[in-house]
């Protein structure tokens, strides 16, 4: 099976702007999670997606949201963007809602200027 | 101070000398997830931990859980330098799901020949 796949891998961004980051889940699998990486704050949860609801958030402000399509593909969007966005963000899929079996794609390097 | 904390922060060690790394979690751990991440890529499943006193080896790493001390260690015997890499701890440490697990800033392992 092809393995979780992210895009684009690299985006650089003006403060204010908007980015739509996109992840394909790996075939089957209907949960999506996103995730933040950065070096202060380390890997960070930002929200769940599975059957095109979204099931758990974590805490970050309503500029940072998602959806997910009915073939499980997931885009995030991040709207009037800050410099402290710049992140590595990281999707991860996984066959069930909730799940620990977690598999991660190779992650969007974000820079915002 | 974070949730969960990983020591040291960075490691450099010769090949063939063996290795550990800490995670202490200042809350109580319901699942211990160890990940290992090459630089600005995504994540990749190690092992998992459920039950104090656990244990389970992959290769040439092992991994335990301390229920009581909320810690666990990852041991790598005879250091290879395929072994570098960053690794993650990640942690249910009770918010409901499996899918918002909480991580540690990481442990970054440098291997010299």
């Amino acid at each position: 099976k092809a393995g979780v796949t992210q895009t684009p891998r690299y985006l650089i961004k003006t403060r204010g702007q908007q980015v739509t980051l996109s992840c394909s889940p790996i075939s089957g699998h209907r949960s999506v999670s996103w995730y933040q990486q950065t070096p202060g704050q380390g890997l960070q949860f930002l929200f769940e997606y599975f059957s095109e609801t979204q099931r758990n958030k974590g805490n970050f402000p309503g500029r940072f949201s998602g959806r997910q399509f009915s073939n499980s593909r997931s885009e995030m969007n991040v709207s009037t963007l800050e410099l402290g966005d710049s992140a590595l963000y990281l999707c991860a899929s996984s066959p069930r809602t909730g799940s620990y079996e977690q598999y991660f794609g190779p992650g969007t390097r974000l820079t915002v200027t | 101070s974070q949730e969960l904390e990983q020591s040291p922060q960075s490691l450099i060690v010769q090949e063939g000398k063996n290795l550990t790394i800490n995670c202490t979690s200042s809350k109580t751990l319901y699942g211990l997830y160890w990940y290992k991440q090459k630089y600005g890529e995504g994540l990749i499943f190690l092992m998992m931990l459920q039950k104090g006193g656990e244990e389970k080896s992959h290769e040439k790493i092992t991994a335990k859980l301390d229920e009581k001390k909320q810690q666990s260690s990852l041991h790598i015997t005879a250091s290879q330098p395929s072994h570098a890499g960053i690794y993650l701890c990640g942690a249910d440490t009770g918010s409901g799901t499996a899918s918002k697990l909480t991580f540690g800033t990481g442990t970054r392992l440098q291997v010299t020949l």
